[in-house]
């Protein structure tokens, strides 16, 4: 099976950096989502790693060790509007035909 | 750009009756899913179809659930004789070939009493 840990919440500062972690455990791994939803809305794809290292868009980007079972999004230059919530989510070997949230970070932002 | 297309945005139903949710994919894309949120929670999987057959489902996606693609355009979860339990926002999504990004419709909000 899998499991996906991730803080449950993250608050920060318009115009700053903000990180939010993810962990995972698979019996294989291909590959690790990141996904945006605001209130009442869908999520949104953000990024995808299936190798290690940095992956850049825009103000957002996305980081992968495989070694670790480690991967985090990276906003910068925070604006209100990325008030949301943030879920990472894990393709495995065993079920690719699917991918697993974790149960989200809710990151608010101060003015 | 492309949209998945969910209807109703809002279904309320009472215990025991069926319910057909209706989705759109993305016109070539070729993997479908539905997963539901429960107010508050993460988004679990339900089960994905390829191909015209379900690929995978979950534990949630009992004899109480099913899908179909009737006409090469249309996806539908079915809930048979819903549970207060069902109440919960339904999402499909789809994706291309390269299975890495989904796109998912704005969701059914589902509200069984």
């Amino acid at each position: 099976g899998q499991s996906l840990e991730q803080p449950s919440e993250v608050t920060a500062v318009e115009g700053a950096i903000v990180q939010i972690n993810c962990t995972y455990q698979t019996s294989g791994f291909y590959g690790l989502s990141w996904y945006q939803q605001h209130d009442g809305g869908a999520p949104t794809f953000l990024s995808y790693n299936a190798l290690d290292g940095l992956e850049e868009t825009g103000r957002f980007s996305s980081f992968l060790s495989r070694s670790d079972s480690y991967g985090y999004l990276l906003l910068q230059e925070l604006q209100m509007k990325d008030s949301a919530s943030y879920f990472c989510a894990v393709r495995d070997q065993s079920s690719a035909s699917k991918i697993i949230f974790g149960s989200g970070t809710r990151l608010s932002i101060r003015p | 750009e492309p949209e998945v297309t969910q209807t109703p945005s809002h279904q309320v139903t009472q215990m025991g009756q069926e319910v057909i949710l209706r989705c759109v994919p993305i016109s070539n894309h070729l993997y479908f899913y539905w997963y539901r949120q429960i107010l508050g929670q993460k988004v679990e999987f339900l089960v994905s179809f390829y191909n015209n057959e379900i690929s995978e489902k979950s534990e949630i996606f009992d004899d109480q659930f099913s899908v179909e693609r009737p006409d090469g355009s249309n996806f539908t979860l079915k809930i048979r004789s819903t549970k207060l339990e069902d109440s919960a926002m339904y999402f499909c999504a789809s994706t291309g070939q390269t299975n890495y990004g989904y796109t998912f419709g704005s969701g059914t909000r589902l509200t069984v009493v």
